[in-house]
């Protein structure tokens, strides 16, 4: 199969910088995709990574390499608000392809 | 708002019911996912549709169907409803670079 492997919780203080790993297997590997979801509501859109690299969006930073077959997303000057799950997700095939979705992982942000 | 809507929100129903889950992808797109997240459970893709045709297939189960209409808008039917497909149930659609937005989700409870 094609497993997605996140770590399952973690705990950061607020104002301080977390970083949330991901592996993937790399056959077909055609792009990856980081979610941010509160709990009980719908995954929101953060970053989007298909060439080997750091992309960075605010806050957020997301970098990818495709021959370890692992991404990690970057949270900076953490928020209370910033408490949720994070999800990694791989796309395998063309532009439209379905996404496999890691289990997430929780972030808990204290302050 | 990420521009994909879904009906109803909450649906409360009993064992060996039916039920139909709607999905308005946003303006523009022509793929729309359907996922199903239990809970303490990661997002398990179900089905995809790509402007009326069925394009790949999850974990749906024979008593699930889906399908798309010409206006774009998306149903999943659950039939013969357990106990154990109680969950939300996500549908997305992708923009063209293959981004997936996701609505906000139609939270089943079967009785």
């Amino acid at each position: 199969g094609q497993n997605i492997d996140q770590p399952t919780e973690m705990t950061a203080t607020e104002g301080a910088i977390v970083q949330i790993n991901c592996t993937y297997q790399t056959s077909g590997f055609n792009g990856l995709f980081w979610y941010q979801q509160h709990a009980g509501e719908a995954p929101t859109f953060l970053s989007y990574n298909v060439l080997d690299g750091l992309e960075e969006k605010g806050r957020f930073s997301s970098f990818l390499s495709r021959s370890k077959g692992y991404s990690y997303l970057l949270l900076k000057e953490l928020q209370m608000k910033d408490s949720a799950s994070y999800l990694c997700a791989v796309r395998y095939g063309g532009s439209q392809g379905n996404l496999i979705f890691g289990k997430g992982t929780k972030l808990s942000v204290k302050p | 708002d990420s521009g994909v809507t879904q009906t109803p929100k909450h649906l409360i129903t009993a064992t060996g019911q039916r039920v139909t889950l709607r999905c308005s992808p946003r303006s523009g797109d022509l793929s729309v996912y359907w996922y199903q997240q239990s809970l303490d459970q990661g997002l398990q893709f179900l089905i995809q549709y790509y402007n009326g045709e069925e394009r790949a297939k999850g974990n749906i189960l024979e008593r699930f169907s889906a399908q798309q209409f010409p206006d774009l808008h998306s149903e999943l039917n659950l039939s013969s409803l357990e106990l154990g497909d109680s969950a939300l149930y996500f549908c997305a659609s992708s923009s063209p670079t293959g981004t997936q937005y996701f609505g906000p989700g139609t939270r089943l409870t079967v009785l």
